[in-house]
């Protein structure tokens, strides 16, 4: 059964550190988003490659975001240094030829 | 920036009953895609409804999609205590791109 992969699936660091996600996505397809879920925002899209190609990371903020895909099955996610303001939770999705999105069961991450 | 913002945000019904979700959204597009998230987990896709299609059933669901009004709805029939979710409604971002932006959802509450 194919799904889409991240790790880790539950985070609580203080304010400063240096966090890391992961994500697998499914085998075969080439486009993978980064999204952040919040109750005041709900879903918010901070980036997306395609091919590994970043296409689109306007949503992140840059000073302390960074996203990255090192080869085809692996994305990640850096936040550094991390604020309260950033406890969210972090969903990974691929999606292949169609217009399908699959999304991974989400990184949750607690600032202290 | 393109979103569909769901009515109403929460739904109780008791089990047995149909659920009625909209969603609304501002400029054209050639899809629209419902999605449902249980507690803790990640969002599941549901169904996907093209510009050209004004209905579609899949099982127990029904979407309908008025381009001219700018709106979908989401009919669950026969509501079961496992509906109990949170359902989107996701747009593209650029009529068919494949960057799809959300609304923050309807917290449907099917009660047994």
């Amino acid at each position: 059964d194919a799904r889409v992969t991240q790790t880790p699936r539950d985070k609580v660091t203080e304010m400063g550190q240096e966090v890391t996600m992961r994500c697998q996505p499914i085998l075969g397809h080439n486009t993978v988003f980064w999204y952040r879920q919040t109750m005041m925002q709900g879903l918010e899209l901070l980036a997306y490659f395609r091919n590994r190609a970043p296409l689109d990371d306007s949503g992140m903020p840059k000073d302390r975001f960074s996203a990255e895909m090192p080869d085809a099955t692996l994305a990640t996610l850096k936040i550094q240094p991390s604020e309260p303001r950033d406890s969210a939770v972090y969903f990974c999705a691929s999606a292949g030829s169609g217009n399908t999105i699959y999304f991974g069961e989400g990184s949750w991450l607690t600032v202290v | 920036s393109q979103q569909g913002e769901e009515d109403p945000q929460a739904l109780s019904i008791q089990e047995g009953e149909n659920a009625t979700m909209n969603c609304s959204y501002k400029t054209s597009i050639n899809n629209l895609q419902w999605y449902r998230q249980n507690s803790g987990r990640g969002l599941v896709h549901l169904i996907l409804i093209r510009s050209n299609e004004r209905e579609k059933h899949s099982g127990r669901l029904r979407v309908t999609l008025d381009t001219s009004k700018k709106s979908s709805s989401l009919l669950i029939t026969a509501s079961r205590a496992a509906d109990t979710a949170s359902y989107f409604c996701a747009t593209p971002t650029q009529g068919g791109s494949e960057k799809l932006v959300f609304g923050k959802g309807t917290k449907l509450t099917v009660n047994p």
